[in-house]
């Protein structure tokens, strides 16, 4: 299976930073990537698919980049509402392989 | 509005068995690949097992292959796994999840409030 390590673990920001998340395969992936947000005891919501697009309703400060092994998240002017954990998945050959996720990187507030 | 509201998690013990339901509202659910995912407590995110639209293609992670079955009822426009012989390290919230397309989701864009299920004796 492919391996998708993320960094960092845990980010601390402030209103208005920006951050940047970054996630490696350990092979491959083309751009068939993904970035999710997670808030506690809710479910992930989709915000980046295909490494860059944009899902529709998804602010314009989240953005995506990369492709084949490495990515990023960056987040222009993090806002109150975007602490949460965000999760990288790759669905490269799927379903011949599985969907993999990273470990997540929780953005606190500074 | 699309929602897919889950019911079915609770207690069940080692060796036992388990039907998780997640029912669609605001699509048409019989164009939507569906899948479920789970999550151990204060872990990340697992694929577990998806299903295409007409239900002829399903594929399960190695985890549970063999003791769980997915499967859907397009008339009635639900989804639902079946966890059979569950163990300890099957404790987790399931989530299901879709996206428009007949065959298998890369993405997928909408989920359900996710379900507990505590398998201990």
């Amino acid at each position: 299976d492919i391996q998708m390590t993320q960094s960092p673990s845990s980010v601390s920001a402030s209103v208005g930073d920006r951050v940047t998340i970054t996630c490696r395969a350990s092979q491959d992936v083309s751009t068939w990537f993904a970035w999710y947000q997670q808030k506690p005891g809710k479910a992930p919501k989709l915000l980046i698919y295909a490494a860059s697009r944009l899902l529709s309703g998804v602010p314009s400060r989240f953005s995506g980049s990369g492709s084949g092994t490495d990515f990023t998240l960056t987040i222009n002017g993090v806002e109150p509402e975007d602490f949460a954990t965000y999760y990288c998945q790759q669905a490269n050959n799927f379903p011949q392989a599985p969907i993999t996720f990273g470990q997540g990187t929780r953005l606190e507030i500074k | 509005e699309v929602q897919l509201v889950q019911s079915g998690g609770g207690l069940v013990k080692p060796g036992g068995s388990l039907r998780l339901s997640c029912a669609a509202s605001g699509i048409t659910f019989s164009s939507y690949s569906m899948s479920w995912f789970r999550q151990a407590p204060g872990e990340g995110l697992e694929w577990v097992s998806s299903i295409s639209s007409n239900s002829a293609n399903v594929y399960y992670a190695e985890s549970v292959k063999g003791r769980f079955t997915i499967s859907r009822d397009n008339a009635k426009a639900s989804l639902f796994l079946q966890l059979d012989s569950p163990r300890a390290g099957d404790t987790a919230v399931y989530y299901c999840a879709g996206c428009y397309g007949a065959t298998y989701c890369h993405y997928f864009d909408y989920w359900g409030q996710g379900s507990l299920v505590a398998v201990s004796s």
